[in-house]
């Protein structure tokens, strides 16, 4: 069985630009989270996605957003790039679009701003 | 979120030793969950909690949901190179229903 996967596996931006990033969610998985760990840092919540829905999202000003397409893959979309927006993106996936199910992560997408 | 502590935030072990981290909260908690995280990787689960007392096994790993439910335990054994890593546990209180991560522990091991 396929993992999530996650797409790019890095990008370089400059300050001021936009950056996409694309999640496939394992096959069944109707939830799909992205989180944003900076170097060196645990994980912080961004949002989640179920059922083309967004459920819920952390603390991240309103330049990050995303949506959640029909085949339940989700694309995370960052504004207006700043330095320190420079992170690792991971995006988790999990059944039936409850969090406390097993969430099981991608291998993330690495965007540098510069 | 739920703030998680989880210690300690590093370790230096020696090959073949066994070592032990935890991760608590001031909240009950009605699930537990503990990953590793490979340099520029993704998290892989490694075991998930549903119980207290519960106790489960995956090859040299250990993990336990404390009694109180405000605590869980993972304990490593035999330590080899390969368990080098960061370990995140992760849970869900019982009056929310968003996942909370720990700040991870670093391990190093000394071969």
């Amino acid at each position: 069985e396929a993992g999530v996967t996650q797409s790019p596996t890095h990008l370089i931006k400059t300050r001021g630009q936009q950056a996409t990033l694309r999640c496939s969610p394992i096959s069944g998985h109707t939830s799909v989270y992205w989180y944003q760990q900076a170097l060196g840092l645990g994980l912080q919540f961004l949002l989640w996605y179920d059922e083309g829905e967004e459920r819920n999202r952390g603390n991240f000003p309103p330049r990050f957003s995303g949506r959640q397409f029909p085949n339940y893959s989700s694309e995370l979309n960052v504004n207006a790039l700043e330095l320190e927006d420079s992170a690792l993106y991971l995006c988790a996936s999990s059944f039936q679009g409850r969090p406390y199910n097993e969430q099981f992560f991608g291998p993330g997408t690495r965007l540098t701003v510069l | 979120g739920q703030q998680l502590n989880q210690s300690p935030q590093s370790m230096f072990i020696q090959e073949g030793e066994d070592v032990s981290m935890n991760c608590t909260s001031s909240s009950i908690f009605n699930t537990w969950l503990w990953y590793k995280q490979d340099p520029g990787e993704g998290p892989v689960l490694l075991i998930a909690l549903y119980k207290a007392g519960e106790l489960t096994s995956n090859g040299r790993l250990t993990a336990q949901f404390g009694i109180t439910r405000k605590d869980s335990f993972l304990n490593i054994s035999a330590s080899i190179p390969s368990d080098v890593g960061i370990y995140f546990c992760a849970g869900t209180p019982s009056n929310d229903y968003k996942l909370s991560f720990g700040a991870g522990t670093t391990v190093t091991v000394r071969a």
